[in-house]
């Protein structure tokens, strides 16, 4: 699978977007972008995926460059909860390859 | 549906002794994964399984440790003998289809002293 970049920490202001970044630049052309978050003491939980196209639900919007070789995590507004680790993971879908969660970002939001 | 149980909450034992984590995954999910989460080594993947077979257990770190999965909706993952360096924290996955949408569990703190 892929190898990610992501910045250690990041800070947001409350109600603010919250913008996190991943680098994947020697991802291939079947390997999808996943993001999950870890809160505090708690299990990761799944937030989006997406192959090259923007993709968003009730959670956050997913922006992946055109040479997919970058995508961001967007938290339209963030709040206090979103305070968590957040994991960008490349990999190939239905395969038997493993998700490699990496090191992640630590976003704190701020009130 | 009461998401991924894992039991117990927190584990403290003493080196040498076996100890047993237990996991009910969602109803209808056919794969399982146990991860084990440290400071030093972040979450890595130990085993999964799909429809009750192990299919990879390349993670396993060594034969102390072991996982089974007698039916769909238990799993469990056993240590013998434990060691200090196996405390970590132990998640259980499930996921109706591989690598899409993983559940986690809340986690079991295992602590060997």
């Amino acid at each position: 699978d892929a190898k990610t970049t992501q910045p250690p920490s990041m800070d947001c202001a409350e109600g603010r977007a919250a913008n996190l970044p991943c680098n994947h630049s020697t991802i291939s052309g079947n390997e999808y972008v996943y993001w999950y978050r870890q809160i505090h003491s708690q299990g990761p939980q799944y937030i989006i995926h997406g192959l090259k196209n923007n993709e968003t639900n009730e959670m956050a919007s997913l922006i992946i460059t055109e040479d997919r070789k970058s995508s961001t995590l967007i938290l339209p507004h963030a709040t206090l909860r979103d305070t968590a680790v957040y994991y960008c993971i490349v990999r190939v879908r239905n395969t038997g390859n493993q998700f490699y969660f990496g090191t992640g970002t630590s976003l704190t939001v701020i009130p | 549906d009461a998401g991924v149980i894992q039991s117990p909450r927190h584990e403290v034992t003493e080196m040498g002794q076996e100890v047993t984590l237990r996991c009910k995954p969602i109803s209808g999910h056919d794969y399982l994964f146990w991860y084990r989460q440290t400071m030093m080594r972040g979450l890595e993947l130990l085993i999964y399984f799909n429809n009750n077979v192990p299919i990879d257990d390349s993670g396993m770190p060594e034969d102390r440790f072991s996982a089974k999965m007698p039916n769909a909706s238990f799993s469990t993952l056993k240590i013998q003998p434990s060691e200090p360096r196996d405390s970590a924290v132990y998640f259980c996955a499930s996921s109706p289809n591989w690598g899409e949408k993983a559940f986690f569990g809340q986690g079991t703190r295992l602590t060997v002293v």
